[in-house]
């Protein structure tokens, strides 16, 4: 079985600050990772994906995450981040064949300004 | 909107009573699943289904959870005799071809609430 680990549960950051969010999966075989972003009072929106090759996935509204096989680690991250980057956020991960969404418990990402 | 459509958005519901969760999926889509996201925790997987058929309904509760896509029309969450700790927000997700690399579209989510 496969299960994703969120480890900050709410993040407060000043507007300009950069970010860094870790995720961390459990399973032997290949694996597709994702990052999705809930904003306030909407839908699940993807942020980014891996599948294979360059391991270091660029996505939308400037986010990137890592993919570190070693680690198991799928870590997110934007280097400035902005106000309404205030959301939750959660990493999930399907395996080859299974095409189901394993989702971490999710980090709620507070942006002062 | 050619997104994924869910409905009702919120639904209250009495203990004992049935609940009916719809979703539509985004045109050309055919594989639909159910996670379900109770407070303070993250989405859980329960059912995969394509048109007419459960493919994976592994994390479906084995009592008074039902659902089905139908070959016309949305999918359907049913629940029997509903009971508090049904109280979560239901999401619909959908994908093209049930591929795992491809990423799934999620709906806005049915908030039920259990009195």
């Amino acid at each position: 079985a496969q299960s994703v680990s969120q480890h900050n549960h709410h993040v407060i950051l000043s507007e300009a600050a950069s970010l860094e969010l870790g995720c961390n999966y459990s399973y032997g075989g290949t694996v597709n990772l994702f990052w999705y972003v809930q904003y306030p009072g909407q839908h699940l929106q993807l942020l980014l994906k891996y599948f294979s090759g360059d391991p270091l996935v660029k996505g939308i509204k400037g986010f990137e995450a890592e993919f570190i096989k070693s680690k198991f680690s799928f870590n997110l991250r934007k280097p400035s981040v902005q106000w309404s980057d205030t959301a939750e956020y959660f990493c999930a991960v399907s395996s080859f064949g299974n095409e189901k969404l394993t989702f971490g418990t999710g980090t709620r990402l507070t942006i002062i300004p | 909107n050619a997104g994924v459509m869910q409905n009702p958005r919120h639904l209250v519901r009495r203990r004992g009573q049935e609940a009916r969760l719809r979703c539509s999926p985004m045109k050309g889509h055919s594989h639909v699943y159910w996670y379900r996201q109770l407070p303070e925790e993250g989405l859980k997987f329960m059912v995969y289904l394509q048109k007419e058929n459960i493919i994976d309904e592994s994390g479906m509760p084995k009592e008074r959870f039902s659902a089905e896509f139908p070959k016309e029309g949305p999918s359907i969450l049913r629940i029997q005799q509903v009971v508090r700790g049904d109280s979560a927000a239901y999401f619909c997700a959908s994908s093209p071809d049930g591929m795992s690399n491809q990423p799934q579209h999620f709906g806005d989510g049915t908030r039920l609430s259990i009195l």
